[in-house]
């Protein structure tokens, strides 16, 4: 069965850093486009980062150099990197496979940036 | 960027009738490789997002044939016919032909 697990959601402080995790059963994520998406309370969805079969990467400009999104084979799992983060960062965080659009999504995990 | 607008922001339906939502993008969706990469989603109350559309028209294994897709350049719909009450949740059209990929702002889907 196909399915993504997210974890590494908390409550951090304004310029704090966490690392986000979304492991995957039933596929590689070698090779496989997969992607980041967030929703803040009340707001739609907005796609943060993509990392593509080849490995290259790509961030929405309001993450960019703040975040990273990375794979790690040997786990199955893929990262992101959250670095300096924001009150306004404080959403439900989406790992999702980025085939077809975003054909299987987790269940998300919660980020809430405030002192 | 590529905006998405979506309208109606809300749609009160009565079962067993039928609901279109359109979706249009701010310049053309159709990819260098002739693909247009334009998604539909579902988001039932509390839930994670959910596939239903890929590429203009491909429902996704399992989405129910009630859910169809159409339109091409910048214009898409979702229709869904015969609107059952597991229908009820908010509806997004999404483009992934340029990066940001970038979601529409919803569409309430509520029985009257």
């Amino acid at each position: 069965e196909v399915q993504l697990v997210e974890s590494g959601g908390d409550l951090v402080q304004p310029g704090g850093s966490l690392r986000l995790s979304c492991a995957v059963s039933g596929f590689s994520v070698n090779y496989r486009w997969m992607t980041w998406v967030r929703q803040a309370p009340g707001r739609e969805l907005e796609c943060l980062s993509v990392i593509d079969g080849g490995g290259t990467t790509y961030y929405t400009d309001s993450v960019k150099g703040r975040f990273t999104i990375s794979r790690d084979s040997s786990k199955n799992t893929v990262f992101l990197q959250m670095n300096s983060l924001r009150p306004d960062d404080t959403a439900v965080y989406y790992c999702a496979r980025g085939e077809n659009g975003m054909d299987v999504w987790g269940q998300g995990t919660t980020v809430t940036v405030s002192s | 960027d590529i905006v998405m607008t979506q309208t109606p922001v809300s749609s009160p339906v009565t079962l067993g009738q039928s609901a279109s939502i359109s979706c249009r993008s701010s310049q053309s969706l159709v990819h260098s490789s002739g693909n247009t990469h334009l998604s539909w989603l579902q988001q039932r109350p509390g839930q994670p997002p959910r596939l239903l559309i890929y590429r203009v028209s491909n429902r996704f294994s399992g989405v129910p044939d009630r859910f169809s897709g159409s339109g091409a350049g910048t214009d898409f719909t979702l229709r869904i016919s015969k609107v059952e009450a597991e229908d009820v949740g908010v509806y997004y059209c999404m483009q992934a032909t340029q990066f940001p990929w970038t979601f529409g702002q919803g569409t309430k889907v509520e029985i009257k």
